[in-house]
């Protein structure tokens, strides 16, 4: 089993719906999380940490569940920049090396 | 402020050739790391820095060397190329040595070894 596993999509979405996606971790350990955005062959950026109460950025909202081990994110009234992939990251421990990255989720938006 | 740029963008190399990807960043950040990304994988950290002179291994360091002279440069080093170091690279910092702090990350290097 992967250490970080999200559905690799794409979801397709018109625009104005909402979306949302999870990310399953397997070490209950992991002490932070993240979610990352990354346009067509650009670099990752980071969209919102995820907070055990939850934390919510305009549009989007991310949540954590500890005893099913997975987090999410909600993003609503999509636009059609939001097209992207959706990268889920999970810290183990405080160093960089314990940081473990999925593969990411491709979401789509239609006009 | 340019922030972590890396040359080159794009790199065809022929298995056995050798070659280095700078990294430079000027936000004066300690912690630098180049990682890879390949079809449907989750980056991998290749080798990190934790500031001048220090250096670590990551999850993938084989095949790669790295250096770190000064807080700005990050230099990875392909020792000799396989067809499986076809990837994009990227190379990233961040300020502080906790991973909840925000990673900043060059545009990337498409390398392809034939």
């Amino acid at each position: 089993r992967k250490e970080v596993e999200q559905d690799p999509g794409p979801f397709n979405v018109p625009e104005g719906a909402t979306v949302a996606f999870n990310c399953t971790y397997s070490n209950s350990a992991s002490q932070s999380f993240f979610w990352y955005r990354q346009d067509c062959r650009k670099e990752p950026k980071l969209l919102m940490s995820v907070y055990s109460s939850g934390n919510e950025d305009g549009r989007f909202t991310a949540q954590l569940n500890r005893a099913s081990q997975y987090i999410s994110l909600l993003i609503r009234d999509s636009k059609l920049s939001d097209s992207a992939t959706y990268l889920c990251v999970v810290n183990m421990g405080d160093s960089n090396y314990q940081l473990i990255w999925g593969a990411g989720t491709k979401l789509i938006i239609k006009p | 402020n340019a922030g972590v740029t890396q040359t080159p963008k794009f790199q065809v190399l022929k298995t056995g050739q050798s070659m280095t990807l700078q990294c430079a960043q000027d936000m004066n950040h300690e912690y630098m790391s180049w990682y890879r990304q390949d079809p449907g994988m989750g980056l991998r950290l290749i080798h990190y820095s934790v500031g001048a002179g220090i250096t670590d291994q990551g999850e993938v360091p084989n095949g790669y060397n790295v250096s770190r002279s000064t807080t700005e440069d990050f230099p990875l080093r392909l020792l000799s190329a396989a067809p499986s170091q076809t990837s994009v690279y990227f190379c990233a910092s961040r300020n502080s040595p906790y991973g909840t702090d925000t990673q900043y990350f060059g545009p990337g290097t498409r390398l392809t070894v034939l």
